[in-house]
C-alpha cells in the first residue's frame, strides 16, 4: 500500500512552453499533497502544499503564477510549470500523507527545458 | 546555521559493515523524525519513522533519536550492495495535515562494496 505515482517520469520541452506533471495516490486518499524540487546533489526543497478543494500554499521564494497547482480530487494533484525556462530544469517530486503521519513520495519527474 | 545538517559523504564501506549515518538539527520544535532512502533518479522511500527519543529497530535498520542533543542516527547492520543509495534524514514539527512540512538534510551518499 501507500503508492504514489507521477506522470510523466521525464519530459523535455522548449523554453517558453508549459508542462503539466501529475501526482496520484493510488491506494489511499490524500487531502494534502506536497511538491518538492531537487537540484543535482542537493536535498529536496519544499515548493508548495497542495490542499484538496482549496488554494495551494507556496513556500517563500516560489512564484505561484509560474508553478500552478491544482488538487482536483483526493487522489490527484497537478503541477504546471508555465513558460518554462532552462533554470526550471530540475527533478520534481510529489508526496502524499497517509493516515496523517507519514509522507510517501512519488518516483519523481525529471524536467529538462531546452 | 542550517536547520538540519547532514554530512553528504560520500561514504564507502565493505559489504557486511555496520553503517552509521547522522544528522543534527537546531530547531527544538522538531518532534517527528524520518529516514528516507533515495536511489539515483528515483523518489525517496521511507525507511524509518519515529517521534520519541530512543531506538527503533526494523530488520537491519535502527533509528536513534536524542532530542536533548538534537541528534539523530540511522544504523545499518550487515550492509549489502543493494543498500547503496543516498540516505536523507527529514524532520517535522507537526505530523499530518497541511502544516506537515518536512525539512530535509542534504543526504549522505553511501556505497557498499561487494
Amino acid at each position: 500500500g501507500a503508492v504514489v505515482s507521477q506522470h510523466p517520469s521525464w519530459v523535455i520541452c522548449k523554453s517558453g512552453t508549459s508542462v503539466k506533471i501529475e501526482c496520484r495516490s493510488l491506494d489511499f486518499q490524500a487531502t494534502t499533497m506536497f511538491w518538492y524540487r531537487q537540484f543535482p546533489k542537493q536535498s529536496l526543497m519544499l515548493m508548495a502544499t497542495s490542499n484538496e478543494g482549496s488554494k495551494a500554499t507556496y513556500e517563500q521564494g516560489v512564484e505561484k503564477d509560474k508553478f500552478l497547482i491544482n488538487h482536483a480530487s483526493l487522489t490527484l494533484s497537478t503541477l504546471t510549470v508555465t513558460s518554462a525556462h532552462p533554470e526550471d530544469s530540475s527533478f520534481y517530486i510529489c508526496s502524499a500523507v497517509q493516515d496523517g503521519e507519514t509522507q510517501y513520495f512519488g518516483p519523481g519527474t525529471r524536467l529538462l527545458v531546452l | 546555521q542550517k536547520e538540519v545538517e547532514q554530512d553528504p559523504g560520500p561514504l564507502s564501506v565493505p559489504e557486511g559493515a555496520i553503517v552509521s549515518l547522522n544528522c543534527t538539527y537546531s530547531n527544538s520544535a522538531f518532534q517527528y523524525f524520518m529516514w528516507y532512502r533515495q536511489y539515483s533518479r528515483k523518489g525517496p522511500e521511507l525507511l524509518m519513522y519515529t517521534y520519541s527519543s530512543g531506538n527503533k529497530e526494523d530488520g537491519r535498520f535502527t533509528a536513534q533519536v536524542d532530542k536533548s542533543s538534537k541528534y539523530i542516527s540511522l544504523f545499518i547492520r550487515d550492509s549489502q550492495p543493494s543498500d547503496s543509495a543516498t540516505y536523507l534524514c527529514a524532520m517535522s514539527a507537526i505530523s499530518g495535515g497541511s502544516n506537515y512540512k518536512l525539512t530535509f538534510g542534504k543526504g549522505t551518499l553511501l556505497t557498499v562494496n561487494p
